[in-house]
């Protein structure tokens, strides 16, 4: 089984200020990475496929970077409404999760 | 747009037998693998089982695997989770998932609980 790292596993950030979300695999993906937001109560919902791929709807300020084992989420200003828990999601062999980093507002 | 409705929920003994649903519409429902992912609760994310379009290929995490099966039809554009041997730490969401490597559309979720 594939094992995905995320860290940290809670950020409080100021408004404005950049998030940096990294997940770490235990073997090498290629590209296979997906990070997902929860928000409180709602399901979750795909931000960026394969990486790098940021969905349609996503604001820009979310991108995400990395290949191999190594990948970052980053949120280039934090808003409000981007207080959640995200997740990333390898597909490469039999899917895994990290266990999540919940972001707030400082 | 992408619509999908999980059921079959609700409370069940150790031991029993759950047969969940996810009612899909939105979009050409054969073409795409489905998926069942589950979130205990306070918990994060697990994938568990998915199923190809064809249905010929499943798949199954060793946490759930001889408990529970995967099924769909495509002519109904549903697919199905039936959940056997249920154990208290089933006890979760269960969201079914458009799947395309990514979980690209997730439904709203159906709580199953397992507990005498």
């Amino acid at each position: 089984e594939i094992v995905l790292t995320q860290s940290p596993d809670f950020q409080s950030v100021a408004p404005k200020e950049r998030v940096t979300i990294t997940c770490r695999a235990s073997q090498s993906i290629g590209s296979s990475l997906h990070w997902y937001q929860q928000k409180p109560d709602q399901s979750p919902r795909l931000l960026i496929k394969y990486g790098t791929q940021t969905m349609s709807g996503v604001p820009s300020r979310f991108s995400g970077s990395g290949s191999g084992t190594d990948f970052t989420l980053t949120i280039n200003g934090l808003e409000a409404e981007d207080v959640a828990v995200y997740y990333c999601h390898q597909s490469s062999s039999l899917d895994t999760f990290g266990g999540g980093t919940k972001v707030e507002i400082k | 747009q992408v619509q999908l409705v999980e059921s079959g929920g609700g409370l069940v003994k150790p031991g029993g037998s759950l047969r969940l649903s996810c009612a899909a519409s939105g979009f050409t429902f054969s073409d795409y693998y489905m998926s069942w992912i589950r979130q205990a609760p306070g918990k994060g994310l697990e994938w568990i089982s998915y199923i190809s379009g064809n249905t010929f290929y499943t798949e199954y995490a060793d946490s759930v695997k001889g408990r529970f099966t995967i099924s769909r039809d495509n002519a109904e554009n549903s697919v199905d989770l039936q959940m056997s041997s249920l154990r208290a730490e089933d006890t979760a969401v269960y969201y079914c998932a458009v799947t395309s490597g990514a979980f690209v559309s997730w439904g709203q979720g159906t709580l199953v609980t397992v507990s005498s």
